[in-house]
Protein backbone atom coordinates (compact mmCIF):
# COMPACT_ATOMS: atom_id res chain seq x y z
CA UNK A 1 0.00 0.00 0.00
CA UNK A 2 1.12 3.27 -0.88
CA UNK A 3 2.07 5.61 2.28
CA UNK A 4 3.55 9.37 3.45
CA UNK A 5 5.66 10.45 5.94
CA UNK A 6 6.32 13.98 6.87
CA UNK A 7 8.44 13.82 9.81
CA UNK A 8 8.39 17.33 11.19
CA UNK A 9 4.47 18.42 12.41
CA UNK A 10 5.89 22.23 13.00
CA UNK A 11 8.73 24.21 11.56
CA UNK A 12 9.72 27.19 12.45
CA UNK A 13 11.78 29.95 10.16
CA UNK A 14 13.18 33.32 10.11
CA UNK A 15 11.63 35.60 7.36
CA UNK A 16 14.20 35.09 4.43
CA UNK A 17 16.03 32.03 5.62
CA UNK A 18 15.78 29.27 3.57
CA UNK A 19 13.49 25.98 3.88
CA UNK A 20 13.18 22.40 3.74
CA UNK A 21 9.93 20.19 4.81
CA UNK A 22 10.70 16.84 4.32
CA UNK A 23 8.28 13.91 2.36
CA UNK A 24 9.05 10.27 2.74
CA UNK A 25 6.64 8.00 0.08
CA UNK A 26 6.38 4.43 -0.04
CA UNK A 27 5.15 2.95 -3.24
CA UNK A 28 6.06 0.51 -5.18
CA UNK A 29 6.46 1.46 -8.55
CA UNK A 30 6.79 5.16 -10.04
CA UNK A 31 5.10 7.46 -8.19
CA UNK A 32 3.06 10.36 -9.04
CA UNK A 33 4.03 13.13 -6.57
CA UNK A 34 2.51 16.63 -5.23
CA UNK A 35 2.47 19.49 -2.96
CA UNK A 36 0.29 21.07 -1.66
CA UNK A 37 -0.36 24.31 0.92
CA UNK A 38 -3.25 25.05 2.96
CA UNK A 39 -3.91 28.58 4.32
CA UNK A 40 -6.25 28.49 7.88
CA UNK A 41 -9.59 27.33 6.90
CA UNK A 42 -9.02 27.01 2.89
CA UNK A 43 -8.87 23.87 0.51
CA UNK A 44 -5.49 22.99 -1.24
CA UNK A 45 -3.46 24.54 -3.88
CA UNK A 46 -1.16 22.92 -5.71
CA UNK A 47 2.37 23.98 -5.68
CA UNK A 48 4.36 21.78 -7.81
CA UNK A 49 3.96 18.14 -8.97
CA UNK A 50 6.19 15.26 -10.25
CA UNK A 51 5.70 12.44 -12.81
CA UNK A 52 8.61 11.58 -14.72
CA UNK A 53 11.70 13.31 -16.00
CA UNK A 54 13.85 16.20 -14.43
CA UNK A 55 14.06 15.05 -10.99
CA UNK A 56 14.05 18.89 -10.03
CA UNK A 57 10.09 20.21 -10.15
CA UNK A 58 9.61 23.95 -10.10
CA UNK A 59 6.65 25.00 -8.76
CA UNK A 60 4.98 28.30 -7.93
CA UNK A 61 5.61 30.98 -5.64
CA UNK A 62 9.39 30.15 -5.79
CA UNK A 63 8.75 26.46 -4.35
CA UNK A 64 10.85 23.74 -6.02
CA UNK A 65 11.15 20.12 -4.91
CA UNK A 66 13.56 17.33 -6.09
CA UNK A 67 12.30 13.08 -6.32
CA UNK A 68 14.96 11.10 -5.17
CA UNK A 69 14.16 7.51 -5.30
CA UNK A 70 17.15 6.14 -3.75
CA UNK A 71 15.69 7.76 -0.26
CA UNK A 72 12.12 8.07 -1.40
CA UNK A 73 11.69 11.42 -0.92
CA UNK A 74 10.40 14.37 -2.60
CA UNK A 75 11.42 17.46 0.13
CA UNK A 76 9.95 20.44 -0.84
CA UNK A 77 12.57 23.60 -0.38
CA UNK A 78 12.13 27.80 -0.94
CA UNK A 79 15.31 29.93 -0.86
CA UNK A 80 13.61 32.77 0.82
CA UNK A 81 10.67 32.53 2.87
CA UNK A 82 8.27 34.51 3.11
CA UNK A 83 5.52 35.77 5.69
CA UNK A 84 2.97 34.56 3.48
CA UNK A 85 4.40 31.31 3.11
CA UNK A 86 3.20 30.72 6.83
CA UNK A 87 0.65 27.70 6.00
CA UNK A 88 0.01 23.76 6.18
CA UNK A 89 2.32 21.84 3.64
CA UNK A 90 0.83 18.45 3.01
CA UNK A 91 3.14 16.04 0.32
CA UNK A 92 0.61 13.30 -1.85
CA UNK A 93 1.67 10.03 -3.51
CA UNK A 94 -0.69 9.05 -6.48
CA UNK A 95 -2.32 6.86 -7.29
CA UNK A 96 -4.84 7.43 -5.57
CA UNK A 97 -3.76 10.34 -3.82
CA UNK A 98 -2.71 9.94 -0.78
CA UNK A 99 -1.59 12.66 1.89
CA UNK A 100 1.10 13.05 4.30
CA UNK A 101 -0.32 14.21 7.75
CA UNK A 102 0.75 17.62 6.99
CA UNK A 103 3.78 20.15 8.47
CA UNK A 104 2.87 23.69 10.24
CA UNK A 105 4.96 26.10 8.89
CA UNK A 106 5.27 29.15 11.02
CA UNK A 107 7.30 32.11 9.74
CA UNK A 108 9.01 34.82 12.56
CA UNK A 109 9.25 38.25 11.36
CA UNK B 1 -6.02 27.58 -13.70
CA UNK B 2 -9.16 25.30 -12.74
CA UNK B 3 -11.47 26.80 -10.19
CA UNK B 4 -13.43 24.77 -8.01
CA UNK B 5 -16.16 26.08 -5.60
CA UNK B 6 -17.94 24.94 -2.80
CA UNK B 7 -20.99 25.67 -0.89
CA UNK B 8 -21.88 26.63 1.68
CA UNK B 9 -18.67 27.54 2.85
CA UNK B 10 -19.41 27.13 7.04
CA UNK B 11 -22.76 25.86 7.82
CA UNK B 12 -24.07 25.22 11.25
CA UNK B 13 -27.36 22.60 12.04
CA UNK B 14 -28.89 21.04 14.36
CA UNK B 15 -28.35 17.02 15.55
CA UNK B 16 -30.68 15.14 13.45
CA UNK B 17 -30.99 17.29 10.29
CA UNK B 18 -29.35 16.61 6.33
CA UNK B 19 -26.94 19.09 5.45
CA UNK B 20 -26.60 19.43 1.26
CA UNK B 21 -22.73 20.77 0.32
CA UNK B 22 -22.22 21.46 -3.06
CA UNK B 23 -19.23 21.42 -5.07
CA UNK B 24 -18.51 23.31 -8.45
CA UNK B 25 -15.69 22.95 -11.58
CA UNK B 26 -16.38 26.47 -12.44
CA UNK B 27 -13.88 26.59 -15.87
CA UNK B 28 -13.76 22.74 -17.14
CA UNK B 29 -15.72 19.40 -17.20
CA UNK B 30 -14.80 17.56 -14.17
CA UNK B 31 -15.54 13.64 -14.96
CA UNK B 32 -14.61 12.68 -11.75
CA UNK B 33 -14.77 14.33 -8.28
CA UNK B 34 -13.61 13.62 -4.83
CA UNK B 35 -14.75 13.86 -1.29
CA UNK B 36 -12.31 14.47 1.86
CA UNK B 37 -12.59 14.90 5.40
CA UNK B 38 -10.63 16.59 7.50
CA UNK B 39 -9.91 16.66 11.09
CA UNK B 40 -8.31 19.29 13.14
CA UNK B 41 -4.59 18.79 12.58
CA UNK B 42 -4.72 15.99 10.40
CA UNK B 43 -4.97 14.79 6.82
CA UNK B 44 -7.17 14.50 4.31
CA UNK B 45 -8.96 11.32 4.51
CA UNK B 46 -11.36 10.37 1.49
CA UNK B 47 -14.19 9.22 1.83
CA UNK B 48 -15.43 8.81 -1.93
CA UNK B 49 -14.90 9.00 -5.25
CA UNK B 50 -17.98 10.06 -7.70
CA UNK B 51 -18.25 9.66 -11.26
CA UNK B 52 -20.34 12.12 -13.57
CA UNK B 53 -23.26 9.91 -14.16
CA UNK B 54 -22.68 6.60 -12.20
CA UNK B 55 -22.91 5.80 -8.72
CA UNK B 56 -20.13 6.90 -5.97
CA UNK B 57 -17.27 4.61 -4.63
CA UNK B 58 -17.31 5.17 -1.26
CA UNK B 59 -13.79 4.18 1.25
CA UNK B 60 -13.83 1.38 3.68
CA UNK B 61 -15.66 2.38 6.90
CA UNK B 62 -17.22 5.58 5.14
CA UNK B 63 -21.33 5.25 5.03
CA UNK B 64 -22.93 4.81 2.14
CA UNK B 65 -26.14 5.84 3.47
CA UNK B 66 -25.27 8.68 5.83
CA UNK B 67 -23.17 10.76 3.11
CA UNK B 68 -24.86 10.45 0.10
CA UNK B 69 -23.20 11.95 -2.99
CA UNK B 70 -24.40 12.91 -6.21
CA UNK B 71 -22.43 13.96 -9.68
CA UNK B 72 -25.49 14.62 -11.50
CA UNK B 73 -23.91 17.02 -14.34
CA UNK B 74 -19.93 17.13 -14.96
CA UNK B 75 -19.44 20.50 -13.08
CA UNK B 76 -21.44 19.74 -10.30
CA UNK B 77 -20.95 16.99 -7.20
CA UNK B 78 -23.29 17.06 -4.14
CA UNK B 79 -22.45 15.66 -0.37
CA UNK B 80 -25.39 15.60 1.69
CA UNK B 81 -24.60 14.35 4.85
CA UNK B 82 -27.95 12.76 6.53
CA UNK B 83 -29.18 13.06 9.80
CA UNK B 84 -25.76 14.67 10.86
CA UNK B 85 -24.80 14.22 14.41
CA UNK B 86 -22.30 16.25 16.21
CA UNK B 87 -19.52 13.62 15.14
CA UNK B 88 -19.86 14.44 11.88
CA UNK B 89 -18.38 18.23 12.47
CA UNK B 90 -15.84 18.62 10.29
CA UNK B 91 -13.90 20.47 7.33
CA UNK B 92 -15.57 18.42 4.04
CA UNK B 93 -13.35 19.51 0.93
CA UNK B 94 -13.99 18.02 -2.74
CA UNK B 95 -11.70 18.20 -5.61
CA UNK B 96 -12.19 17.72 -9.19
CA UNK B 97 -10.07 16.22 -12.25
CA UNK B 98 -11.07 16.06 -15.79
CA UNK B 99 -10.30 12.48 -16.45
CA UNK B 100 -9.63 11.01 -12.83
CA UNK B 101 -6.31 9.69 -14.49
CA UNK B 102 -3.70 8.35 -12.65
CA UNK B 103 -1.24 11.48 -13.70
CA UNK B 104 -4.40 13.92 -13.58
CA UNK B 105 -4.15 16.79 -11.28
CA UNK B 106 -7.12 17.03 -8.47
CA UNK B 107 -7.85 21.09 -7.97
CA UNK B 108 -9.71 21.47 -4.57
CA UNK B 109 -12.57 23.54 -3.86
CA UNK B 110 -11.84 25.79 -0.53
CA UNK B 111 -13.75 23.49 1.69
CA UNK B 112 -17.04 23.86 4.19
CA UNK B 113 -17.00 23.75 7.58
CA UNK B 114 -19.68 21.52 8.98
CA UNK B 115 -21.06 22.54 12.57
CA UNK B 116 -23.64 19.64 14.25
CA UNK B 117 -25.15 21.31 17.39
Amino acid sequence: AQSVTQPDIHITVSEGASLELRCNYSYGATPYLFWYVQSPGQGLQLLLKYFSGDTLVQGIKGFEAEFKRSQSSFNLRKPSVHWSDAAEYFCAVAPRLTFGTGTRLQVTL
Amino acid sequence: GAVVSQHPSRVICKSGTSVKIECRSLDFQATTMFWYRQFPKKSLMLMATSNEGSKATYEQGVEKDKFLINHASLTLSTLTVTSAHPEDSSFYICSASSSGGLRETQYFGPGTRLLVL
